[in-house]
């Protein structure tokens, strides 16, 4: 089946810097990427839809300039969080959209989530 | 727009009984609903999907949900529950339309399962 691949599946980083999430899927080609964000015992909020070769869109609230999206390849999309803060700190995933098969739809397949840390 | 609730943040079960999570949804167009269970710091797993093609939908680890259209429903069932299946459980709901067909998901069930 669809395989995404996330990575890295935690990270400390200190306030100010830049942090780089990846979210590869390895046996398919996802057009589309999703990017959430998870706090603590709550359910998944979407940051952006990240289109291959074209500018990611961005859920209202979401800093475009904070978090920086790039979808360079069908099989890789990458966010930044830039000068995190601890605010920052959460659980991102990433999820890539398939092609649809008839009478089926598309299918999402998530990657593995990113526990980031700023300390 | 298409929208989910669930209904109860917090299941309790004893391993053996019946599990039951509920979901409702919202929408205007014919929706695609999903079932994921996520596990303590992991992504999300799909459990199953439905897309019109039948209204019960059997998906893994012998959970099933049935789509019921006069009740906007989609709630998730296992026969037995096992202890392996406390977790975060999620319903989701897509329409195959143009908007880029964003996942919007509900607020989320915790399933715990006692001895």
């Amino acid at each position: 089946g669809a395989v995404v691949s996330q990575h890295p599946s935690w990270v400390i980083c200190k306030s100010g810097t830049s942090v780089k999430i990846e979210c590869r899927s390895l046996d398919f080609q996802a057009t589309t990427m999703f990017w959430y964000r998870q706090f603590p015992k709550q359910s998944l909020m979407l940051m952006a839809t990240s289109n291959e070769g074209s500018k990611a869109t961005y859920e209202q609230g979401v800093e475009k300039d904070k978090f920086l999206i790039n979808h360079a390849s069908l099989t890789l999309s990458t966010l930044t969080v830039t000068s995190a803060h601890p605010e920052d700190s959460s659980f991102y995933i990433c999820s890539a959209r398939d092609h649809p098969r008839t009478g089926e739809g598309y299918g999402y397949t998530f990657g593995s989530g990113t526990r980031l840390t700023v300390v | 727009a298409q929208s989910v609730t669930q209904l109860g943040s917090h299941v309790s079960v004893s391993e053996g009984a019946l599990v039951l999570l509920r979901c409702n949804y919202s929408s205007s167009v014919p929706p695609y609903l999903f079932w994921y269970v996520q596990y303590p710091n992991q992504g999300l797993q799909l459990l199953l999907k439905y897309t019109s093609a039948a209204t019960l939908v059997k998906g893994i680890n012998g959970f099933e949900a049935e789509f019921k259209k006069s009740e906007t429903s989609f709630h998730l069932t296992k026969p037995s529950a096992h202890m392996s299946d406390a977790a975060e459980y999620f319903c989701a709901v897509t329409a195959f339309t143009g908007g880029g067909n964003k996942l919007t998901f509900g607020t989320g069930t915790q399933l715990k399962v006692e001895l």
